[in-house]
């Protein structure tokens, strides 16, 4: 079956610091992926996507991305977190094999320390 | 803009009640979906249609119905089977078919039962 694992459900880093949000994926077919960020009681924003363009995706407020598919992973890296980054992140995968549905990991709640 | 409109953003339903939470579009999107998500979990597919007047169940589709007479419309409705209908809920729309075409949400509808 296909899916997508989020490796840490909390992550908590200090301001200025990296941030790393690790997601794996296994599917019988090269996915689309996707990270999305959701704040408090909104709907979820699209931060970037990978298609097979470039394994190194960037995305909005500095969050990029890289696509290896040795290691079925799609980890989400910002070198500085911001305050305003505490958030919940989703890693999400569309399986190009017919079935229409996006496949969404557990989530991973960001804290930023000040 | 062009965006995803859910109303109410909070709902209070009664027991045995039937609920109904409006989902609308101006993407020109052919394909719509209905997710839940329950606090600190992730999203999980309640229905979803890929073109007007056809839908299908997702993972958890029992206590709930919907319809799709018009494309920019995908209203869900709670009904007095789902026993534990307590939880934020996400419309969401994409472009159909095959390709991974990113999925854009809404901002969500709380439901409580009172």
């Amino acid at each position: 079956a296909q899916s997508v694992t989020q490796l840490d459900s909390h992550v908590s880093v200090s301001e200025g610091t990296p941030v790393l949000l690790r997601c794996n994926y296994s599917s019988s077919y090269s996915p689309s992926l996707f990270w999305y960020v959701q704040h408090p009681n909104k709907g979820l924003q699209l931060l970037l996507k990978y298609t097979s363009a470039a394994t190194l995706v960037k995305g909005i407020n500095g969050f990029e991305a890289e696509f290896k598919k040795s290691e079925t992973s799609f980890h989400l890296t910002k070198p500085s977190a911001h305050m305003s980054d505490a958030a919940e992140y989703f890693c999400v995968a569309f399986p190009t094999s017919g079935t229409y549905k996006y496949i969404f990991g557990t989530g991973t709640r960001l804290k930023v320390l000040a | 803009d062009g965006g995803i409109t859910q109303s109410p953003k909070y709902l209070f339903r009664k027991e045995g009640q039937n609920v109904t939470l409006s989902c609308e579009q101006n993407l020109n999107h052919d394909a719509m979906y209905w997710y839940r998500q329950d606090p600190g979990q992730g999203l999980r597919l309640i229905y979803y249609s890929q073109i007007v007047n056809d839908f299908q169940k997702g993972d958890i589709a029992e206590g709930y119905s919907v319809s799709r007479e018009k494309k920019e419309s995908f209203p869900l409705t709670v009904t007095s089977a789902q026993k534990n209908p307590t939880a934020f809920y996400l419309c969401a729309s994409s472009i159909a078919g095959i390709s991974g075409y990113t999925i854009y949400f809404g901002e969500g509808s709380w439901l409580t039962v009172v």
